[in-house]
């Protein structure tokens, strides 16, 4: 398996755009989880799917971030209008099973400039 | 609140020797716990998972170790080597499945 693979790898963008990243969990894991990461914060859980269907999104900042997961093959995390403090890594992870290990994609770091 | 600490932030050691990284968290009643390495400019690669029934986990050169009493576990990483230079992370599971990370520490083992 090739993993947990997110797109696109870097990001730079002007605040106010509209970004959108792209996580393809591990086939057959029925948990994906997307994190942000930054040096001040450290890494924080931003929402979690189970079967595609959303179950905690208390982490999302603002109205401004939503993700979708339209099937068990694909998510997204979008953010508009982007802010220069959205910049940081974002990170998809799934498992199979809540209780099993946590397997993460590359990330996306994210810059708005 | 629920919150997971890593002290120390940083630590350099020289090539062969045993160290401990240390992982402390807050309110006892723990799902489980894993360890995590990163790498920079990677993700993070799942090294041990304890449930809350487990002492430990060994993988390797790797064990770690958890006392839900105290609330703490340890990484414990023997015969150390240049190639285990990384950000050493644990994560804290409790009812939910959220994961609380601590920050983290960065190890810089020297050849």
């Amino acid at each position: 398996d090739a993993g947990v693979i997110q797109s696109p790898r870097h990001e730079v963008t002007e605040m106010g755009q509209e970004v959108t990243l792209r996580c393809k969990p591990i086939s057959g894991h029925d948990y994906l989880f997307w994190y942000r990461q930054t040096m001040m914060r450290g890494l924080e859980l931003l929402i979690y799917f189970n079967n595609n269907v959303p179950i905690d999104d208390s982490g999302m900042p603002e109205d401004r971030f939503s993700a979708k997961m339209p099937n068990a093959s694909f998510s997204t995390l979008k953010i508009q209008p982007s802010e220069p403090r959205d910049s940081a890594v974002y990170f998809c992870a799934s498992s199979f099973g809540g209780a099993e290990k946590l397997f993460f994609g590359s990330g996306t770091q994210l810059s708005v400039l | 609140k629920q919150e997971v600490t890593q002290i120390p932030a940083a630590l350099s050691v020289p090539e062969g020797e045993n160290l401990v990284l240390n992982c402390s968290f807050t309110d006892s009643a723990i799902y489980n716990l894993q360890w995590f390495r990163q790498d920079p400019g990677k993700g993070l690669t799942s090294l041990l998972l304890i449930q809350s029934s487990q002492r430990e986990q060994t993988s390797g050169r790797l064990n770690a170790s958890l006392d839900k009493s105290s609330g703490r576990s340890t990484l414990y990483i023997a015969a150390s080597q240049p190639g285990d230079s990384a950000t050493y992370l644990c994560a804290v599971r409790w009812g939910t499945y959220k994961y609380i990370f601590g920050t983290g520490t960065r190890l810089k083992v020297l050849a």
